[in-house]
């Protein structure tokens, strides 16, 4: 049983470069989550799902998008990368009444 | 102001000693409280989760919660190196849209000396 796992671990873009982070979950959980965290800030919420086909905005979504074709995958994209995009990103999911949210191992992306 | 305010430390003990953590928030809306542990270069991982006011125990873990003082707290008896981590305190409102949306602290990084 994998969990949670994220695509990729590790990544450096250039400024104005796009990507793609994926998500997947096999634990056939409707909720899902994208988050990021920065130093002295905790982990702050970007996107989430609350079901195949739907996405709703989180507390810092301005520059990602996002979409969740199927229930087990979540993506996150960003069009034109930022520095201020430089961050660690992590994918969480969790069944639908239960609070507990089960974390991937994180993206560690950087935007020179 | 954040809605949930966390020291970040770094707090450092000694082994066999009791870690105190703990976090305030102002969202008198919250009802799930949680603690995660994160180790370096990892995602967080549920340590323990406390429903509304009230004292939640697991084995070396105590983690207490007072919703008049908007004010929780995890202790960790007999520390040992392993629990050098850092531990977030998190909160969710737990309403029907909102299973698993989290405020986080800023996390306290411990670290225990042998």
């Amino acid at each position: 049983n994998a969990g949670v796992t994220q695509t990729p671990k590790f990544r450096v873009l250039k400024t104005g470069q796009s990507m793609t982070l994926l998500c997947a979950q096999d634990m056939n959980h409707e909720y899902m989550y994208w988050y990021r965290q920065d130093p002295g800030m905790g982990l702050r919420l970007i996107h989430y799902s609350v079901g195949e086909g739907t996405t709703a905005k989180g507390e810092v979504p301005d520059g990602y998008n996002v979409s969740r074709l199927k229930k087990q995958n979540f993506l996150l994209g960003l069009e034109s990368a930022a520095p201020s995009q430089t961050s660690v990103y992590f994918c969480a999911s969790n069944r639908q009444g239960d609070t507990e949210a089960f974390f991937g191992q994180g993206t560690r992306l950087t935007v020179v | 102001q954040k809605e949930v305010e966390q020291d970040p430390g770094p707090l450092s003990v000694p082994e066999g000693a009791i870690v105190s953590l703990n976090c305030t928030y102002s969202n008198s809306a919250f009802q799930y409280f949680m603690w995660y542990r994160q180790y370096s270069r990892k995602g967080p991982e549920l340590l323990m989760y406390t429903y509304s006011s009230g004292n939640k125990e697991d084995g070396r873990f105590t983690a207490q919660v007072d919703k008049s003082s908007k004010y929780i707290s995890l202790f960790i008896r007999d520390s040992q190196p392993s629990d050098s981590a850092t531990y977030l305190c998190a909160m969710s409102v737990g309403s029907v849209d909102s299973w698993g949306k989290l405020q986080f602290g800023a996390g306290t990084q411990v670290v225990v000396t042998p």
